[in-house]
């Protein structure tokens, strides 16, 4: 079966420092991937999506970067973090050509 | 273009008691929807999905929606409440079949459960 994996799940990082969230699937190849982040009361906001090694679409500009180095590993980074960037990470991932989504269990920023 | 609207921020129910959370859409063209499920801390879990077969989805945990095109709306019924239940639930839009990347998110109602 598929799997989801996001780490870390709780980060407090201090503003300027910088920022590695790591997500990888399991069970599946060449899944599409996302980056969602939720604010409170605001549902989600797609970040970043990705078909496949190498090819990264970003939704909104943004302090934060996406890059897929394997086809199952996704990563959200930045060089330098804002307090606006505190919030709740979602990865995702779904087959490709299909609209149902599978979540990671979230990764939330703190940014002090 | 594409939106949903989830009509109550907040629902508060008894337990044993049924739920109704109210989602309304637009859409351009034939939609699917979608409930997701979200308990605190976590990722969000698939309740159900309509992708334009029968208009009365089944979903997990006793929970179902009904299509209705006439109103579109789509709202998420269970009979009687659990206390497992309370979370906070979001109804999503897709007019496009074919990507994940044309979800619509609602902003979400979050569902309390009382003993």
């Amino acid at each position: 079966s598929q799997t989801i994996h996001q780490w870390p799940a709780t980060l407090v990082q201090p503003v300027g420092s910088p920022l590695s969230l790591e997500c990888t699937v399991e069970g599946t190849s060449n899944p599409n991937l996302y980056w969602y982040r939720q604010a409170a009361g605001r549902g989600l906001q797609l970040l970043f999506y990705s078909v496949g090694i190498g090819q990264i679409s970003s939704e909104v500009p943004q302090n934060l970067s996406a890059s897929r180095p394997q086809d199952r590993q996704f990563i959200l980074s930045s060089k330098k973090l804002l307090l606006s960037d505190s919030g709740f990470y979602l990865c995702a991932w779904s087959g490709s050509g299909a609209n149902v989504l599978t979540f990671g269990a979230g990764s939330r920023l703190t940014v002090l | 273009a594409q939106s949903v609207t989830q009509l109550d921020s907040h629902v508060s129910v008894s337990e044993g008691t049924p739920v109704l959370l109210r989602c309304n859409y637009s859409s351009s063209y034939s939609p699917s929807l979608f409930w997701y499920v979200q308990h605190p801390n976590k990722g969000l879990q698939l309740l159900l999905k309509y992708t334009s077969a029968a208009t009365l989805v089944k979903g997990i945990n006793g929970f179902e929606a009904e299509f209705k095109k006439s109103e579109t709306s789509f709202h998420l019924t269970k009979p009687s409440a659990h206390m497992s239940d309370a979370a906070e639930y979001f109804c999503v839009v897709s007019s496009f079949s074919g990507s994940a990347r044309q979800l619509t998110f609602g902003s979400g109602t979050q569902l309390t459960v009382l003993p």
